[in-house]
């Protein structure tokens, strides 16, 4: 299975100030026939059901602010939520659809300092 | 509108098997390409995916659990069920059921459609 390992497990940001979450997968999720990184990432606030931010690693899902971000580095994966909000409050997942058994990080908890 | 709604008991005990209703809307498992997933999360842990079906019943398993789970689909009644044998308290979690498409193009999409999830509590 596919190993994805999320840094730091929860962090504090002040309002307004930037917030940076790593996943690292423990091999490629790169599908070459494509060009591909098969990552997502989900918010999951306080109470509800884990939302789509992030697909291809980069891609916002529709309606998602412009202040998150993805970008990676080989196996390495970065969840950057700029000028933090108070509505971004949430645990934040990285996951594989590379492969099958699809598996997650175990999350990173974004708090307001 | 894509909904997927969860139900199922919120209490069972150690070594009963549990049984799990996804309803959803929007779409049909007769649809090429769509497919239903079922993910669980402990309290205060992580997600773990569990199993799949697809539109033409392909179906796939937890390395971990695949010897304790079912998943089968009532397309008539847009609905897929997932059981899971021999219960233990540390399956205590909630369980969502939750939407990906497969296209000829990417193979594969993440989840983009959940459940609100239910609450399975085992105890004695």
């Amino acid at each position: 299975d596919i190993v994805m390992t999320q840094s730091p497990d929860s962090l504090a940001v002040s309002l307004g100030e930037r917030a940076t979450i790593n996943c690292k997968a423990s091999q490629s999720v790169l599908y070459n026939s494509n060009n591909k990184n098969y990552l997502a990432w989900y918010q999951q606030r306080p109470g509800q059901p884990p939302k789509l931010l992030i697909y291809w690693a980069s891609t916002r899902d529709s309606g998602v602010p412009d202040r998150f971000s993805g970008s990676w580095s080989g196996t390495d994966f970065t969840l950057t939520i700029n000028s933090l909000q108070a509505e971004d409050v949430a645990v934040y997942h990285c996951q594989q659809y590379y492969r099958i058994p699809w598996t997650f990080g175990q999350g990173t908890k974004v708090e307001i300092k | 509108q894509v909904t997927l709604r969860e139900s199922g008991p919120a209490l069972v005990t150690p070594t009963q098997t549990l049984t799990l209703t996804c309803t959803f809307s929007g779409f049909s498992l007769t649809t090429t390409g769509m497919c239903v997933n079922w993910i669980r999360q402990p309290p205060g842990k992580a997600l773990e995916w569990l199993a799949r079906i697809d539109w033409d019943d392909d179906k796939y398993y937890s390395t971990s659990l695949k010897t304790r789970l079912t998943i089968s689909k009532d397309t008539s009644r847009n609905q897929v069920f997932l059981t899971m044998t021999n219960m233990d308290p540390v399956d205590t979690a909630t369980y969502y059921c939750a939407r990906h498409i497969v296209e000829p193009t990417t193979y594969s999409n993440p989840l983009d459609s959940w459940g609100q999830g239910t609450l399975v509590t085992v105890s004695s």
